[in-house]
């Protein structure tokens, strides 16, 4: 069964800190691993996304690392601040076919203490 | 905002009971995808429709259905209604029929089964 293994399940940094999340995929057909941000209330929203291709991809204080050999990839958050307190999915796809569909990760609730 | 409007926000109904939920996809997109979130199952996948017809199936019940219309809204149809059921309900859309292309979740339908 396709599945997406995502640890820690809660996390509590400190403000200016590191977050780290880990996510580990089985199905070596996967080609698209984004993360999803989700606050109270809201729906999931698009952080960022990366392709076997590259190894690492930064956007601001996010950054996602990736382990192809390990299966693994990873997303960090530099000087975390409270206003990133929210749950996050990490999540990986294949491209086309009728299996072509987001499997999320159980998701991360990350508190980010002031 | 991501553009994606779904209604209603919350739905309290009672055991074999069928309810319907709306989705607006975002202009221009032409897929729908439906999830449902509880606690313990996280986002699972139930179905995506592109530009009028189904295209992928995920975990969704022979209970639940849903279609989308012609001006591209979707409409998720819930019968037989169980406690089980009681879930919030995601609809997502995106420009492509791949979900390689970022998805635009709205805000959800917060189901309660009693």
């Amino acid at each position: 069964q396709q599945q997406v293994k995502q640890s820690p399940q809660s996390l509590i940094v400190q403000k200016g800190g590191i977050s780290i999340i880990n996510c580990a995929y089985e199905n070596t057909a996967f080609d698209y691993f984004p993360w999803y941000q989700q606050f109270p209330g809201k729906g999931p929203a698009l952080l960022i996304a990366i392709r076997p291709d590259v190894s690492e991809k930064k956007e601001g204080r996010f950054t996602i690392s990736f382990n192809k050999s390990a299966k693994q990839f990873s997303l960090h958050i530099m000087d975390s601040q409270p206003g990133d307190s929210a749950t996050y999915f990490c999540a990986a796809s294949r491209n086309g076919g009728s299996q072509g569909n987001l499997i999320f990760g159980k998701g991360t609730k990350l508190s980010v203490k002031p | 905002d991501s553009g994606v409007t779904q209604t209603p926000k919350h739905l309290i109904t009672a055991t074999g009971q069928r309810v319907t939920l709306r989705c607006s996809p975002r202009s221009g997109d032409l897929s729908v995808y439906w999830y449902q979130q509880s606690l313990d199952q996280g986002l699972q996948f139930l179905i995506q429709y592109y530009n009028g017809e189904e295209r992928a199936k995920g975990n969704i019940l022979e209970r639940f259905s849903a279609q989308q219309f012609p001006d591209l809204h979707s409409e998720l149809n819930l019968s037989s209604l169980e406690l089980g059921d009681s879930a919030l309900y995601f609809c997502a859309s995106s420009v492509g029929r791949s979900s390689n292309s970022p998805l635009h979740f709205g805000n959800g339908t917060r189901l309660t089964v009693t």
